[in-house]
C-alpha cells in the first residue's frame, strides 16, 4: 500500500532563516506530487506540482522553491522566511485522473 | 476559470440530525473530477470521494451520501444521523480532465461542528 510522509510535522522558525520540507512517497512509482499551504482558518492554495524528477511547476510567485531529486521525494525550500509564510504545509501524491492523497502536513510558524 | 464555492463557512448540528454541505463549481472542461475530503482537527486531509463528469449517479457509503446534479453545478454532501466524530472541516474540490496535472481546486471550506 501507497504511504506519504512529511517532516518535520512543527517548526518554529525565525524570519529570514532558511527552509526545508521533505515529503517523500512509499509503495508507488512515477507519481504526481504536490505541495499545498493553507494559511490559519482558509482553504488549500497550490503552491507547487511534479509530473517528475526535476520537473516543478510553480502556481503562485511567492519566496518559496520546490524541487524533485529523486522520483519520490519532494523538497519545499525557502531562502529567507517571512512572516508570511507561516501556515500549514501539505504534500500530496496522484496518479493521473485520480484522487490526490495527503500527507499529515507540517505546522511552519515563523516569528 | 475553474472555482469551486462552499457558500456555508461553518453549520452546526446536534447527534443524530441530517446535515448537507453545499458545494457549486464552475468549469468549462467536459471532462472534469469532483472531489470531497475530510480535515478533522489533527489536520491531514482525507479522501472521500471522486466523481466523474460523466457519472451523475448519487452516492451512498454507509452515513454518507453526494447528490451530482450537472443542471445546477452542484455536487453536494449529506451526512445522515450525524456524529460527533463528523466533527471537521469539509472540503470539496474540482479538478480538469484536459491536463495531466490533476491540479485540484479547492473550496474554502465548511467547518461542520456535531455537538452531543
Amino acid at each position: 500500500s501507497q504511504t506519504i510522509h512529511q517532516w518535520p510535522a512543527t517548526l518554529v522558525q525565525p524570519v529570514g532563516s532558511p527552509l526545508s520540507l521533505e515529503c517523500t512517497v512509499e509503495g508507488t512509482s512515477n507519481p504526481n506530487l504536490y505541495w499545498y499551504r493553507q494559511a490559519a482558518g482558509r482553504g488549500l492554495q497550490l503552491l507547487f506540482y511534479s509530473v517528475g524528477i526535476g520537473q516543478i511547476s510553480s502556481e503562485v510567485p511567492q519566496n518559496l522553491s520546490a524541487s524533485r531529486p529523486q522520483d519520490r521525494q519532494f523538497i519545499l525550500s525557502s531562502k529567507k522566511l517571512l512572516l508570511s509564510d507561516s501556515g500549514f504545509y501539505l504534500c500530496a501524491w496522484s496518479v493521473i485522473n485520480n484522487e490526490q492523497f495527503f500527507g499529515p502536513g507540517t505546522r511552519l510558524t515563523v516569528l | 476559470a475553474q472555482k469551486v464555492t462552499q457558500a456555508q463557512t461553518e453549520i452546526s448540528v446536534v447527534e443524530k440530525e441530517d446535515v448537507t454541505l453545499d458545494c457549486v463549481y464552475e468549469t468549462r472542461d467536459t471532462t472534469y473530477y469532483l472531489f470531497w475530503y475530510k480535515q478533522p482537527p489533527s489536520g491531514e486531509l482525507v479522501f472521500l470521494i471522486r466523481r466523474n463528469s460523466f457519472d451523475e449517479q448519487n452516492e451512498i457509503s454507509g452515513r454518507y451520501s453526494w447528490n451530482f446534479q450537472k443542471s445546477t453545478s452542484s455536487f453536494n454532501f449529506t451526512i445522515t444521523a450525524s456524529q460527533v466524530v463528523d466533527s471537521a472541516v469539509y472540503f470539496c474540490a474540482l479538478s480538469g480532465g484536459s491536463y495531466n496535472t490533476d491540479k485540484l481546486i479547492f473550496g474554502t471550506g465548511t467547518r461542520l461542528q456535531v455537538f452531543p
